[in-house]
């Protein structure tokens, strides 16, 4: 399968920060790349989907000026979680889309966020 | 009326048995269905696509769907307890972009 990577796999912070992460598809050109996020033992929860060039589209109740995303090239997006709280603390985890006929995602290895 | 039905479980079956993992969902036309497997701690991993009526076999696995029933399987033959973990049933939507889950099967194989 398609190989999509996130970095970094670990991050602490502190309260007040900003946090980038990276998602980067290595083997194939993501026309869409997704933005979940996991609480422990719940489901994942759609964010925001992002289509190079373009700007991303939020689910419902996601802040879009909390958590900025970036797709500017079809091997990379970026989440940058500004002026993170603990109640930010997550597991975070990019899929991503070649697109084609049946638009298989592949996910990311995921980032863990610690916000202290 | 949730979009993608899963029983949560646990299911648990012994080492070597075949296990039946089943999903539900309410959109009529879905086009794209996904089984991925999680472990706990880890991201989902994609371990079968199926997108026509009937089945599909990947190794010890087999996909089913049946659109009339809107009814998707996954098979696991000769189960060992490294296939322990939650199963997310995906199925694409209308928007033909976003995967939407179920709750996921935590499938439990004992030794």
């Amino acid at each position: 399968g398609a190989v999509v990577s996130q970095h970094p796999s670990r991050v602490i912070c502190k309260s007040g920060t900003s946090v980038k992460i990276e998602c980067r598809s290595l083997d194939f050109q993501a026309t869409t790349m997704f933005w979940y996020r996991q609480f422990p033992k719940q489901s994942l929860m759609l964010m925001a989907t992002s289509n190079e060039g373009s700007k991303a589209t939020y689910e419902q109740g996601v802040e879009k000026d909390k958590f900025l995303i970036n797709h500017a090239s079809l091997t990379l997006s970026t989440l940058t979680v500004t002026s993170a709280h603990p109640e930010d603390s997550s597991f975070y985890i990019c899929s991503a889309t070649g697109g084609g006929l049946f638009y298989e995602q592949y996910f990311g290895p995921g980032t863990r966020l610690t916000v202290t | 009326q949730k979009e993608v039905e899963q029983n949560s479980g646990p299911l648990s079956v012994p080492e070597g048995a075949i296990a039946s993992l089943n999903c539900t969902y309410s959109d009529r036309v879905s086009q794209s269905f996904f089984w991925y497997r999680q472990y706990s701690g880890k991201s989902p991993e994609l371990i079968m696509s199926i997108y026509s009526n009937g089945d599909k076999e990947d190794g010890r696995f087999t996909a089913q769907l049946n659109k009339a029933s809107q009814y998707v399987s996954l098979l696991i033959r000769d189960s060992q307890p490294s296939d322990s973990a939650t199963y997310l049933c995906a199925v694409i939507g209308t928007g033909f972009q976003k995967l939407v889950f179920g709750t996921g099967t935590r499938l439990l194989v004992s030794p």
